[in-house]
C-alpha cells in the first residue's frame, strides 16, 4: 500500500549542481503534481501533468523541469540549483476527474548551499 | 483572483478548549474545499473535504458560500491535534491542482 513514493528524502546540493527528484504512484492516477513548501507561503505548484504525455507550468516553474516518464512516474529536475530552491518538495497524484482528492508523498527536504 | 487565505499563522489553545481555524477563499466558479493536516515532518494528509460532509477526528468544516469561508472547528482540542493545517481549494476536473493557504500551526498545550 505504497501510494506516492518520493526519493530521496533528504539532499544537500552545492550552488550550480543538478539533481532529479523522483516520484512514483501506484494508484493508477492520471494526474501528478510537484509542489514546494516554504514557511509562511503554504504549498505552491511548480509543475503538473494532467495525463501521461502532458506537462504544464504551475505557479513557480522557473529553475525546474519535469518529465512524465510513464503513467506511474513524474520526475522534477533542477538543472543548476540555487539557494532560493532550498525547500521541501512534495509530489502528489490524483485521479484528475471530477472533484478528486490528491494524495501526497512524504516529501524531499532539499538544501542548496 | 483565485486565492485561499488563512489569517492566523499560529493558534495556541489549551487541551479541552474549542478550536476554530479560519479559512477564506476567492474563486470564480464552484470550487471544492479541503483541509489538509501535516503532523511534524510527515506528509500531508487529507482531513476533510466539503463535499463529503463528514467529521474526522472530531473536526468539522462547513462551506459558507455567502461568506466564502470554510472554517475548521473542533469542540475539544487534544494534544495530538498539534500540527500544521492547510486549507486548499481545487476546481472541477482539477482534483490535485490545489491552491493552498499559508497554513496555520495549531499548538495544543496540556
Amino acid at each position: 500500500n505504497a501510494g506516492v513514493t518520493q526519493t530521496p528524502k533528504f539532499q544537500v546540493l552545492k550552488t550550480g549542481q543538478s539533481m532529479t527528484l523522483q516520484c512514483a504512484q501506484d494508484m493508477n492516477h492520471n494526474s501528478m503534481y510537484w509542489y514546494r513548501q516554504d514557511p509562511g507561503m503554504g504549498l505552491r505548484l511548480i509543475y503538473y501533468s494532467a495525463s501521461e504525455g502532458t506537462t504544464d507550468k504551475g505557479e513557480v516553474p522557473n529553475g525546474y523541469n519535469v518529465s512524465r516518464l510513464n503513467k506511474r512516474e513524474f520526475s522534477l529536475r533542477l538543472e543548476s540549483a540555487a539557494p532560493s530552491q532550498t525547500s521541501v518538495y512534495f509530489c502528489a497524484s490524483s485521479a484528475g476527474q471530477g472533484f478528486g482528492m490528491a494524495f501526497f508523498g512524504q516529501g524531499t527536504r532539499l538544501t542548496v548551499v | 483572483a483565485q486565492r485561499v487565505t488563512q489569517p492566523e499563522k499560529l493558534l495556541s489553545v489549551f487541551k479541552g478548549a474549542p478550536v476554530e481555524l479560519k479559512c477564506n477563499y476567492s474563486y470564480s466558479g464552484s470550487p471544492e474545499l479541503f483541509w489538509y493536516v501535516q503532523y511534524s515532518r510527515q506528509r500531508l494528509q487529507l482531513l476533510l473535504r466539503h463535499i463529503s460532509r463528514e467529521s474526522i477526528k472530531g473536526f468539522t468544516a462547513d462551506l459558507n458560500k455567502g461568506e466564502t469561508s470554510f472554517h475548521l472547528k473542533k469542540p475539544f482540542a487534544q494534544e495530538e491535534d498539534s500540527a500544521m493545517y492547510y486549507c486548499a481549494l481545487s476546481g472541477y476536473n482539477q482534483g490535485g491542482k490545489l491552491i493552498f493557504g499559508q497554513g496555520t500551526e495549531l499548538s495544543v498545550k496540556p
